[in-house]
């Protein structure tokens, strides 16, 4: 089972309505994630947090808006998006790794659905 | 930036059978390799990981080999059963700091026919 838990699994919104999804992990980690992914294909960085400040915004449209409230949490809310946001979208954790170790397992949490009428 | 190749995009497999999966990777600064399964209506599940200090890694019927020579890294299931069945993402991810930057594969869908 995950330990990054993601609340709601499935979610349908109005191409004007305003939603969250909600992330929680609890195995300390300072560096959480979130992925987007469609149909057949790998998932999509869009945002990195790294000790609750964002560090990486993969060219997000600002529809998308990622916040972090704690060293647990991570929300993204949505505002106004379009059907073709419908997607899977990941939240993951992991630890920042040591420079010059090696890299860390990210842990993905199982998802929530998302679809955009 | 590192680019990952991962091939059989499909892959369907008599139960009881072995199953093969193979990667390349282009940056020679990559590290770690993890193997991801992910079923049907379910995030990525990591189920091996192998770093570069290590040629092989095995965990029951599931097995990794790495050639860093080659930039080659493959995933073995022996024994194939029917809940085998998912789609598996190869990774490869460098040493970096401030986050865990990951490059997938396209994935390979598994197909177990019992």
């Amino acid at each position: 089972d995950t330990e990054v838990t993601q609340t709601p699994k499935h979610l349908v919104m109005g191409m004007t309505n305003k939603k969250s999804l909600k992330c929680e992990q609890h195995m300390g980690h300072r560096a959480m994630y979130w992925y987007k992914q469609k149909a057949k294909k790998p998932p999509e960085l869009m945002f990195v947090y790294s000790y609750e400040k964002l560090s990486i915004n993969e060219s997000v449209p600002s529809r998308f808006s990622p916040e972090c409230p704690n060293s647990s949490l991570l929300n993204l809310h949505l505002h106004a998006l379009q059907p073709e946001d419908s997607a899977l979208y990941l939240c993951a954790s992991s630890q920042i790794p040591v420079l010059r170790g090696f890299g860390n397992t990210i842990y993905f949490g199982e998802g929530s659905w998302l679809t955009v009428v | 930036g590192e680019n990952v190749e991962q091939h059989p995009s499909t892959l369907s497999v008599q139960e009881g059978d072995s199953a093969v999966i193979k990667c390349t990777y282009s940056d020679s600064a990559s590290n770690y390799f993890p193997w991801y399964k992910q079923e049907l209506g379910k995030g990525p599940q990591l189920i091996i990981d192998i770093r570069s200090n290590v040629g092989e890694k095995k965990d029951q019927r599931i097995a990794v080999t790495l050639n860093k020579t080659a930039k080659h890294f493959s995933l073995h299931i022996t024994e194939t059963q029917p809940e085998d069945s998912a789609v598996y993402f190869c990774a490869a991810s460098p040493k970096t700091g401030g986050y865990q930057k990951v490059t997938f594969g396209i994935g390979t869908k598994l197909q177990v026919i019992p």
